[in-house]
């Protein structure tokens, strides 16, 4: 069966570099999120989109700003990174009314 | 801040013994949610439990949701070494996003 795809899976950066994440959710699914998992924590709540358009935002910098394309593919693009944003990003997807949100397997980003 | 409280932190089992995971909260939960971490891995979903007192079982694991709804537990039977990972609760909240519980690490000794 299909899965959410997340590229790249590694991604190493300088301070103040920029990076971009890209999500392909599972075909069908209209709702994207995105989570932060810090080393020895659990994933926190980015933003999500339905049907393109920002359903909810968390504790997202404003240095982030992502968005949902036509193809529902979602990007998460982080500027003036810095060290504090090593971490895990994942991003799920799921299907309206359906309980299960599916997870990638993650962007390991690392900043140096 | 985190509105679902998870215990314990860690735990180290032998091959064969059982496992037990609480998360509890201060507020009535409309939901609670189970997701297993395998390390290196990401977050796959086991169950959501709604109804007060709800009661489900996969093979050899048990969840319980609370009368109150107010807590939840995870229950494994005789573990074994495909069960090592970190277990967490979540809760869906408004919007659908997840806010997760801090998890349960647990590791198995063969």
């Amino acid at each position: 069966a299909a899965g959410v795809i997340q590229s790249p899976r590694h991604l190493i950066k300088e301070k103040r570099e920029t990076a971009t994440l890209k999500c392909y959710p599972i075909p069908r699914h209209d709702t994207v999120y995105w989570y932060q998992q810090g080393p020895g924590q659990d994933p926190q709540f980015l933003i999500s989109f339905y049907e393109k358009m920002q359903s909810d935002k968390g504790s997202i910098p404003d240095r982030f700003s992502a968005q949902q394309f036509s193809d529902y593919h979602s990007e998460l693009n982080m500027s003036s990174l810095e060290l504090g944003d090593s971490a895990l990003y994942f991003c799920a997807s799921r299907r309206t009314a359906q309980e299960t949100q599916y997870f990638g397997p993650g962007t390991r980003l690392l900043v140096l | 801040g985190q509105q679902v409280m998870q215990i314990p932190q860690y735990q180290h089992v032998q091959e064969g013994e059982d496992f037990t995971t609480y998360c509890n909260s201060s507020t009535t939960l409309s939901n609670i949610q189970w997701y297993k971490q395998r390390p290196g891995g990401h977050p796959v979903f086991l169950i959501q439990l709604v109804k007060s007192g709800e009661v489900k079982k996969q093979k050899r694991l048990t969840f319980q949701f609370g009368e109150a709804k107010k807590n939840s537990s995870l229950h494994i039977t005789a573990t074994q070494t495909t069960d090592v990972g970190t277990y967490f609760c979540a809760q869906e909240t408004s919007g659908s996003r997840l806010t997760f519980g801090e998890g349960t690490q647990l590791t198995v000794n063969p």
